[in-house]
């Protein structure tokens, strides 16, 4: 158990519809990533947030949006859901921005169908 | 941008054999990490590992900074070894992740 809670674990829903997909990092852990992984394109990062304020972006498209809490739990919200957004979602946790251990939660399956 | 490529992209041996990976990364790296994902899809962090040697059981990995290359060694090959190894370079901010060696472990 690597510490970081994700929920749910899976979830299916259909095309057009919004998600939100929950993270809770790692006690005393300030950094919080979100990871998109799809069999064709491999682990993608897409955004990171420490200790509330968006320090890192990656191949977001503008249908997601996250933020981080002041609890430093995570939200990552996917709307207009299309086919293709069907993937394995990780979030993970660090200590700091960089130069840390980082630690994966276990996923949240999102099928859309 | 930070670039991560690793070899070989597949890897099938028996069990008890030793296996090395590689892992290529750009000048952008300033810390590498290596991740076992399971056949269950958890991914595992095997080491943070920016520079020298660290072990731990059957695995250890070395970084080689300077010339821009990490190898993972997994010895005495075991079929819960089974899986995708992941090595991913951070630098300011975000890791990204190589594309993966998948390693299968044969009885």
């Amino acid at each position: 158990d690597s510490g970081v809670t994700q929920t749910p674990k899976h979830l299916i829903t259909a095309t057009g519809q919004r998600v939100t997909l929950r993270c809770s990092p790692r006690s005393g852990d300030l950094s919080v990533y979100w990871y998109q992984q799809s069999l064709d394109q491999g682990l993608q990062f897409l955004i990171q947030y420490y200790n509330g304020e968006e320090r890192a972006k990656g191949n977001i498209l503008e249908r997601f949006s996250a933020q981080q809490f002041p609890d430093l739990h995570s939200e990552l919200n996917l709307s207009s859901l299309e086919l293709g957004d069907s993937a394995l979602y990780f979030c993970a946790s660090s200590v700091g921005q960089s130069g840390n251990t980082i630690y994966f939660g276990e996923g949240s399956w999102l099928t859309v169908v | 941008g930070i670039q991560v490529e690793q070899s070989p992209p597949d890897l099938i041996l028996q069990e008890g054999a030793n296996s090395t990976l590689r892992c290529n990364f750009s000048d952008s790296v300033n810390n590498l990490q290596w991740f076992h994902q399971n056949p269950w899809g958890q991914l595992i962090n095997l080491f943070y590992i920016p520079s020298g040697t660290k072990q731990n059981g059957r695995l250890s990995a070395t970084t080689v900074a300077t010339e821009r290359y990490s190898l993972l060694y997994i010895s005495s090959s075991q079929t819960t070894d089974s899986g995708v190894y992941f090595c991913a370079g951070q630098g300011a901010q975000k890791l990204v992740f190589g594309q993966g060696t998948r390693l299968t472990i044969n009885p």
